[in-house]
């Protein structure tokens, strides 16, 4: 059975100050992807990680893939107060699978509040 | 480009009622899949549908079930509803079932059972 761990599961931040958000799996993936959700809202997209070493940025945020670790991190670089939501990632199975796997594994998430 | 829309958005029912919900994907998107999202729980998958035909199911009781069109829309149903089966119930979409194709979430219909 597939598992996801994030860490930390809540984390409240200074603006200004960098950190890094924790994904691990436990099964062989090179398919990972990274959403942000606000208070009451859907799930919004952040990226797409397909291979190992894949590094995508966007704005404040980077994230990486270490498939062989089985790892893969979101950095926020200067936290600012609108960076403030849940974000999860989640792990892709299904063409792993011959359709068998069950569809996204997500973590369980991290509640991130950035503070003025 | 339309995103994916669910309706209703937001539902009460009482124990013992039924429950359908919908799911419009993208246009051109063929696949679609359902999550459960509730506070104890996190984001559980629930099934997914590609061309009509049921792909993967999650680990949930036969009460939930779901189906889908020759459009690509697709629902879900809840039989016998209980009050655990409060949650946000989340509907995604892609080009495929496999292959590098992420999903794109709707915004949810929020179910309530009193």
């Amino acid at each position: 059975e597939l598992k996801v761990e994030q860490n930390p599961l809540f984390l409240s931040m200074q603006e200004g100050k960098n950190y890094t958000i924790y994904c691990n799996y436990s099964t062989t993936s090179d398919r990972l992807y990274w959403y942000r959700q606000d208070p009451g809202k859907s799930l919004e997209s952040l990226f797409v990680l397909l291979s190992n070493g894949a590094v995508k940025q966007e704005g404040r945020l980077m994230a990486s893939l270490d498939t062989k670790a089985r790892l893969s991190t979101l950095h926020i670089t200067a936290a600012v107060h609108d960076l403030s939501a849940t974000y999860f990632c989640a792990v892709d199975m299904r063409a792993y699978s011959g359709g068998g796997a069950d569809g996204l594994t997500f973590g369980k998430g991290t509640h991130l509040i950035i503070q003025p | 480009k339309a995103g994916v829309t669910q309706t209703p958005r937001y539902l009460i029912k009482t124990r013992g009622q039924q429950v359908t919900l919908s799911c419009s994907p993208i246009s051109g998107h063929r696949s679609v899949s359902w999550y459960q999202q509730t506070p104890g729980q996190g984001l559980q998958f629930l099934f997914e549908y590609f061309s009509e035909t049921q792909r993967n199911k999650g680990n949930f009781p036969g009460r939930f079930s779901g189906r889908q069109f020759s459009n690509s829309r697709s629902e879900m149903n809840v039989s016998t509803l209980e009050l655990g089966d409060s949650a946000l119930y989340l509907c995604a979409s892609s080009l495929a079932w496999t292959g590098t194709y992420e999903q794109y979430f709707g915004p949810g219909t929020r179910l309530t059972v009193t």
